[in-house]
């Protein structure tokens, strides 16, 4: 176990539709990240905050935005949801700023697998 | 951003080292090479990471060449457990460099 929750742990929709993911970090960490991973693919980085802040962005979307709450959880919305939008979702979180010292590990949650119908 | 390559895939047999080898030839300087493992679709794992020298824990052992364009994580006692996908990623220490990127890993297979 991480210390990472992520709800729900799956999520079924239809095309169009609009979903919420759910993070709690490990206690402590003030980095949370976001990973897209579909079939068969490698992770792909989305968005990291750093308490509260957004600090890196990857491939992500418009349709989707997050945010870091002030108690560090995080969520991600996934709007106008196409089918190729289907993949696992998985929430990271670590105890300092990505470009910070070097033990700043990632630890992962069970991830959201999300179904777009 | 640095990227790595990897095999796609390897095999190993119960109890012998695995060998896994990372190329991440446009690393710079202030870059540390980190690996994690994916054990059939749960969340990634942390494993070890280094900068220049060899580094080993409970889990790993991390031997990066000189020059660090590439880099070899050694499991010493491979067991079907460690049956995962395993990645190699490049991760600046400071500065502009806030990317994560990915590859497709190496998929292990570890065979009784």
């Amino acid at each position: 176990d991480s210390g990472v929750t992520q709800t729900p742990k799956h999520l079924i929709t239809a095309t169009g539709q609009r979903v919420t993911l759910r993070c709690s970090p490990r206690s402590g960490d003030l980095s949370v990240y976001w990973y897209q991973q579909s079939l068969d693919q490698g992770l792909q980085f989305l968005i990291q905050y750093y308490n509260g802040e957004e600090r890196a962005k990857g491939n992500i979307l418009e349709r989707f935005s997050a945010q870091q709450f002030p108690d560090l959880h995080s969520e991600l919305n996934l709007s106008s949801l196409e089918l190729g939008d289907s993949a696992l979702y998985f929430c990271a979180s670590s105890a300092r700023d990505l470009g910070g010292p070097t033990n700043n590990e990632q630890f992962f949650g069970p991830g959201t697998r999300l179904t777009v119908l | 951003d640095a990227k790595t390559t990897q095999p796609t895939s390897m095999d190993c047999a119960e109890g012998r080292a695995a060998n896994l080898p990372c190329n991440h030839s446009t690393i710079s300087g202030n870059e540390y090479v980190y690996w994690y493992r994916q054990i059939h679709s749960q969340g990634p794992q942390y494993i070890i990471h280094g900068l220049k020298n060899n580094e080993t824990n409970e889990m790993a052992s991390l031997i990066i060449t000189e020059d660090r364009k590439s880099s070899t994580l050694i499991l010493p006692h491979a067991t079907l457990r460690d049956t995962a996908v395993y990645y190699c990623i490049v991760r600046a220490n400071a500065g502009n460099n806030r990317k994560l990127i990915w590859g497709l890993g190496t998929s292990l297979a570890v065979n009784p």
